[in-house]
This record gives C-alpha cells, sequence and structure tokens, in this order.
C-alpha cells in the first residue's frame, strides 16, 4: 500500500527566512508526487508536481520540492517565505498500477509565517 | 471562467436524511473524484470516475451513492447509512485517470448534521 507522511502538524518561519515543508512516501514503483495548499475554508491549489526528469521541480508562487529517491522524500521549499504563504501544506503520490493510482494525501502541515 | 463548482458551500443534514452535494466542471476533464477531508487525518477518496457511465468506489464509499450521466456532472448523494457525515467535501477533476495527470479540486462543501 502506498503512504505518504508529513512528520510535522505545524511549521514556523519568520517572513523574508526560507522555509522548508518536510513529506517522505511509501510506495511500490515508480512515485508520482505532488503538493497543494490550502487556505482556510477553500479547496486544494495545485503547486507542482514531480513526474520524472530533473530532481528540482519548480511550481507556482515561488515555490519548489526536490525529490529524492534514495531517501524516499519530496520536501516543499522556498526561498523567503511570504506571511501570504501561511497555509495547509499536502503532499500527495501516485503510483502506476491498479487501484493503487489514486491519489494518496499525507495528514497535511500549517505553516504559518511570522511577519 | 474554467473550473470546478461546487454547490451548496454549506448543507446541513437532519438525522435520517439524503442530501445530494452537486459538482459540476467545464474542463472537459473524463476523470472526477469525491473526497472527504476530517481534521488532522488530510484527504480520503469516496468514489471517483474515469469515464461517463462508469464509477469506482474509494477508501471509505460505505454511506454514500454517486452517478455519472454526463461528463460535466458528478453529484454525490450522502445517504442515511452515513453515520458521521460532517466533514468538508471536495469534488476534484483531471484530464484522464493517469497517475501523472493533474488532479484540481473544487472550493468545497460543508455538510453538517443537525
Amino acid at each position: 500500500a502506498q503512504s505518504v507522511a508529513q512528520p510535522e502538524d505545524q511549521v514556523n518561519v519568520a517572513e523574508g527566512n526560507p522555509l522548508t515543508v518536510k513529506c517522505t512516501y511509501s510506495v511500490s514503483g515508480n512515485p508520482y508526487l505532488f503538493w497543494y495548499v490550502q487556505y482556510p475554508n477553500r479547496g486544494l491549489q495545485f503547486l507542482l508536481k514531480y513526474i520524472t526528469g530533473d530532481n528540482l521541480v519548480k511550481g507556482s508562487y515561488g515555490f519548489e520540492a526536490e525529490f529524492n529517491k534514495s531517501q524516499t522524500s519530496f520536501h516543499l521549499k522556498k526561498p523567503s517565505a511570504l506571511v501570504s504563504d501561511s497555509a495547509l501544506y499536502f503532499c500527495a503520490v501516485r503510483v502506476l498500477s491498479g487501484s493503487a493510482r489514486q491519489l494518496t494525501f499525507g495528514s497535511g502541515t500549517q505553516l504559518t509565517v511570522l511577519p | 471562467d474554467g473550473g470546478i463548482t461546487q454547490s451548496p458551500k454549506y448543507l446541513f443534514r437532519k438525522e435520517g436524511q439524503n442530501v445530494t452535494l452537486s459538482c459540476e466542471q467545464n474542463l472537459n476533464h473524463d476523470a472526477m473524484y469525491w473526497y472527504r477531508q476530517d481534521p488532522g487525518q488530510g484527504l480520503r477518496l469516496i468514489y471517483y470516475s474515469q469515464i461517463v457511465n462508469d464509477f469506482q468506489k474509494g477508501d471509505i464509499a460505505e454511506g454514500y451513492s454517486v452517478s455519472r450521466e454526463k461528463k460535466e456532472s458528478f453529484p454525490l448523494t450522502v445517504t442515511s447509512a452515513q453515520k458521521n457525515p460532517t466533514a468538508f467535501y471536495l469534488c476534484a477533476s483531471s484530464i484522464g485517470a493517469a497517475p501523472g495527470n493533474t488532479i484540481y479540486f473544487g472550493e468545497g462543501s460543508w455538510l453538517t448534521v443537525v
């Protein structure tokens, strides 16, 4: 069975500092990895995804993520955090085969950027 | 505007009632999904449909039903058999069911049992 772990429920960072939101995954086969952001009382917005190729993926709003196969990680990063980045962030994984093709989400990390 | 429209935003259900959440997309996507979100548990898949007139159970389908009579519409009915229906419900779609396809989400619907 595939799974995603977001080990930190809450991440606090000062505005202007770099931020990292951690994600590790467990799958059989090659993973397809996604990051989404959710603002209060809203749906999920797609940020970026890793399919294949370059391990560093750039996405919306200045976010990027690095795929590390040996560590089975896909951490989300941003060089300089903004107060408006404060939101709930979800990592998710899909694989190629059978019923496990569906998107499996982590439990989410609440990011707070302090002014 | 292209997108996924969910309605209503807020819905209250009495004990023993069935309620239906609407989901419409104008993205010409083949695949559609329903997820349930509870605090601290991330999102869980209720049902998905890869094509019109076909749908599959997800991880937590008990107490829910769906239909896919039109490509753009995928309504979710929460039946009285669902014992704990209070949650945030998210509809989503993707161009196809291949795992590399991005899944896009609507704005969600809150369902509360009163």
